[in-house]
């Protein structure tokens, strides 16, 4: 059974730094998203991506944050100038339109 | 006002007995409703989805929605300890930018053998 993948599993990076989280969807979805989950707090929508632009994006999703589709599998989070507060469990996930939802297993960001 | 409110628990059931979780939600133009089971430090997992209003069950677990009210239940039929995890509710509004799901804070269920 196809499976969403995320990398790296864990990210350790300075506060400043630049970071770039990587998904790689599951082959016949069409739309994308990435959510996130600060520790012990309830996972927020940041972006969803439908036909290689943004379609709709949350008030967390700033100007720090960009996404791509650099070759049509892979999916990528890119965080311009981490925070501390940028530190959370980032979700990938996929589903074909109006279905399931399927989430990656994520990546855990760590700003220090 | 919470966009999806749920219980926090922890809910603690013995093994055996059935636990009932429950959650609503304040967006009436939600169409879709989802139980996700999430493990500690691992990603959501998709258990049921429910789009009508009823009961629909799938194997130890039956979904209830209830649109009026504005609540959906999770019942989870002879819990294990294996079913210990937190249980996030989850709805969205299918538009054409997409199928944003929007979470609730999730009930920790404790399965006590």
């Amino acid at each position: 059974e196809p499976e969403v993948t995320q990398t790296p599993s864990h990210q350790v990076t300075q506060m400043g730094q630049e970071v770039i989280l990587r998904c790689v969807p599951i082959s016949n979805h069409l739309y994308f998203y990435w959510y996130r989950q600060i520790l012990g707090q309830k996972v927020e929508f940041l972006v969803s991506f439908y036909n290689n632009e943004i379609s709709e994006k949350s008030e967390i999703f700033d100007d720090q944050f960009s996404v791509e589709r650099p070759d049509g599998s892979n999916f990528t989070l890119k965080i311009r100038s981490t925070k501390l507060e940028d530190s959370a469990m980032y979700f990938c996930a996929g589903d074909r339109g109006a279905d399931t939802q399927y989430f990656g297993p994520g990546t855990r960001l760590t700003v220090l | 006002q919470k966009e999806v409110e749920q219980n926090s628990g922890p809910l603690s059931v013995p093994e055996g007995a059935i636990a009932s979780l429950n959650c609503t939600y304040s967006d009436r133009v939600s169409q879709s409703f989802f139980w996700y089971r999430q493990y500690s430090g691992k990603s959501p997992e998709l258990i049921m989805s429910i789009y009508s209003n009823g009961d629909k069950e799938d194997g130890r677990f039956t979904a209830q929605l209830n649109k009026a009210s504005q609540y959906v239940s999770l019942l989870i039929r002879d819990s294990q300890p294996s079913d210990s995890a937190t249980y996030l509710c989850a709805v969205n509004k299918v538009e054409a930018a997409g199928n944003k799901l929007t979470f609730g804070g999730g009930t920790r269920v404790l399965v006590k053998p």
